[in-house]
């Protein structure tokens, strides 16, 4: 299974633009970058996904290296309630996947 | 509301004890992961199945097992529990098997080994 690598933290200040990095440089032409996300108390959140090419969503938006070996989640404003821990998984087939520590994104007001 | 239903949620149990985890899918949804989530760390997946069969297999002890029945919805069964048992367990669910599906999570069973 592709490995990624994360940050273990970072901090914001409210209503600023967030970049969560992540490294995958195992992945394979098939495998798809997810991001999720878990708040307080709750269960994983989907947030975005893609294969090539940038993404966008009502929540955020997704930049993937030409050579896919990292990508960028942006959350174009940050607000209290992103504050959560982000995790980047890469899925391949069959779907096995292994979230790893993920970041923890601290919003300051 | 993700729509996808896990009960209990919350379990306390002793030490060598078996317990069930029960999970329910989101309408529609074939495919169903369990994950295990202890303190301060990140999520494992234990397995996954599809339409009733097993298709993945994770970290999952040989103690754990799963299921998936003709209702879709699934359990999993934890037996001669130790204190290391003690975590969340996710359920989510998907369409289908394919790499770009996104998964919704329960909102977890919390398991207390004392």
């Amino acid at each position: 299974d592709a490995k990624t690598t994360q940050p273990n933290s970072m901090e914001s200040n409210e209503e600023e633009p967030v970049h969560l990095p992540c490294n995958h440089s195992t992945i394979s032409g098939t495998d798809y970058i997810h991001w999720y996300r878990q708040l307080p108390s709750q269960g994983p959140e989907y947030v975005i996904h893609g294969l090539t090419s940038n993404v966008n969503n009502r929540m955020a938006s997704l930049a993937i290296a030409e050579d896919r070996k990292s990508s960028t989640l942006i959350l174009h404003r940050a607000t209290l309630r992103d504050a959560a821990v982000y995790y980047c998984i890469i899925i391949g087939g069959y779907q096995k996947v292994t979230f790893g520590i993920g970041t923890k994104l601290q919003v300051i007001p | 509301d993700s729509g996808v239903t896990q009960t209990p949620k919350h379990l306390i149990t002793a030490t060598g004890q078996r317990v069930t985890l029960r999970c329910s899918p989101r309408s529609g949804d074939l495919s169903v992961y369990w994950y295990q989530q202890s303190l301060d760390q990140g999520l494992q997946f234990l397995i996954q199945y599809y339409n009733g069969e097993e298709r993945a297999k994770g970290n999952i002890l040989e103690r754990f097992s799963a299921q998936q029945f003709p209702d879709l919805h699934s359990e999993l069964n934890l037996s001669s529990l130790e204190l290391g048992d003690s975590a969340l367990y996710f359920c989510a669910s998907s369409t289908g098997i394919q790499a770009k599906n996104i998964q919704y999570f329960g909102a977890g069973t919390r398991l207390s080994v004392l």
